[in-house]
Order: C-alpha cells, then structure tokens, then sequence
C-alpha cells in the first residue's frame, strides 16, 4: 500500500501567494523526510529535507513543518513564483531500509504570474 | 560536469524487442537506483545495487535484468517488451552509510515508448 500519502494531486497558486503541499505517513519508523522537485523533462532533485528532531526546518523561500505525533509533513512556498512551477514528491525513509525512499504520488504546481 | 547520466535519452520500440538502458555516475557513489515513473508520475522504485550487489528488488516482471559491471555504471535490460512498459526510466545514485539521510541524485531519464 502507499507508504506515503501526499495531497492535493494539482495546485494553482497566484504569484506571490503561497503554496501548500501535505503528506501523511504511517510508518514511525521513518526517520528521514525530503522533498524533490522535478521540472518538466528532468529527473527530480533534493530540494529540502528534515528529520524528525525539529518541527520546522527553512531554506529561503521554502520550509517544511513536520508534525511527529500527527505523523504529518508539508511544504510551504512562500512568495511563490512562475519558476516555481513543478512536480513536487514528498518522501519518507528511514536508516535500516538500504537507503530506499518512499515516495507520494506528486503534486504539480503551477504558479500564475 | 554530468553527475548522473542515462543513455538513451528516448527509446521507440516495438513490442516484443529486447532493449537496454545505461546508466553512469561520477559522484563517486556506491549505491545505484532504478525508478519508473509512469504517465501519472509515480516514482516507483525498481531496484538498488550497493557495490555491484543486489539489495533492492522489488516486484518487477523477470522480463528487467539490472546489471552493475562496477559501482559507477548500473544498466536495465528489457526482454519482450510490452506496452505496459512505456514510461520515464531514471537511474539515481547516493551514498549509502547506514543512516537514510543520503540525498539521491536522479539521472535526466529515458522516456520509453513501446509501439
């Protein structure tokens, strides 16, 4: 079954406005949560990741917040810009799984200029 | 420099043949990945070799052989293609240490089509 539950399917964000992508799991085991991002022709890259020692974690425009007892994880975009217009995956992995990461199915992002 | 990189870039094919996909990284990573990504972009993880072994294999068709000659090249061969198969083939790699906090860097894909 999907390991990793991320939500919604599309986003259409204004630009400037802010972007909200959610992802749930179940295994608390897991101890390892990055983002990719993927453009259009190109493979995913790490955008940003956390684990789950810290609630929050920001890069620039881009923060995750996590919430262990939820078992819940998102990624906020703030000011978000037409160059932000993406497939974004969340993720899920832990130590003792040879490295093997649990993806979500992907959100695509389109932001509107 | 290409960190990771897969040849061919686009295979057309017709049902039945037998193809193969190649993959390279300079990263100087000992573990390599293969994922398919399907028309809806699921990444779904194929398999993963750690220093030439095997140590993910998922439920894939016998039809895909992976084969790693050595840590930095890991290929897919694909026996009696089938239609089911056509999707984006991305070859990743990192490093693996004993914890999962390893970034992996995804090759540009090979975008499969089968006729």
């Amino acid at each position: 079954q999907q390991q990793v539950k991320q939500s919604p399917q599309s986003l259409i964000v204004q630009k400037g406005g802010i972007s909200i992508i959610n992802c749930a799991y179940e295994n608390t085991a897991f101890d390892y949560f990055p983002w990719y991002q993927q453009f259009p022709g190109k493979g995913p890259a790490l955008l940003i990741a956390i684990r789950p020692d810290v609630s929050e974690k920001k890069e620039g425009r881009f923060t995750i917040s996590f919430n262990k007892s939820a078992k819940q994880f998102s990624l906020h975009i703030m000011d978000s810009q037409p160059g932000d217009s993406a497939t974004y995956f969340c993720a899920a992995g832990r130590g003792s799984t040879l490295g093997r990461l649990y993806f979500g199915r992907g959100t695509q992002l389109t932001v509107w200029p | 420099d290409t960190a990771v990189s897969q040849t061919p870039k686009y295979l057309v094919t017709q049902m039945g043949n037998d193809k193969s996909i190649k993959c390279e990284q300079n990263l100087g990573h000992d573990t390599m990945y293969w994922y398919k990504q399907d028309s809806k972009k699921f990444l779904k993880i194929m398999f993963s070799y750690n220093n030439k072994e095997l140590i993910i294999n998922e439920t894939v068709p016998n039809r895909f052989s992976p084969k790693s000659p050595d840590k930095a090249h890991l290929n897919l061969h694909i026996n009696s293609l089938e239609l089911g198969d056509s999707a984006v083939y991305f070859c990743a790699s990192s490093i693996l240490d004993g914890s999962s906090y390893n970034e992996q860097f995804f090759g540009p894909g090979t975008r499969l089509t089968v006729l």
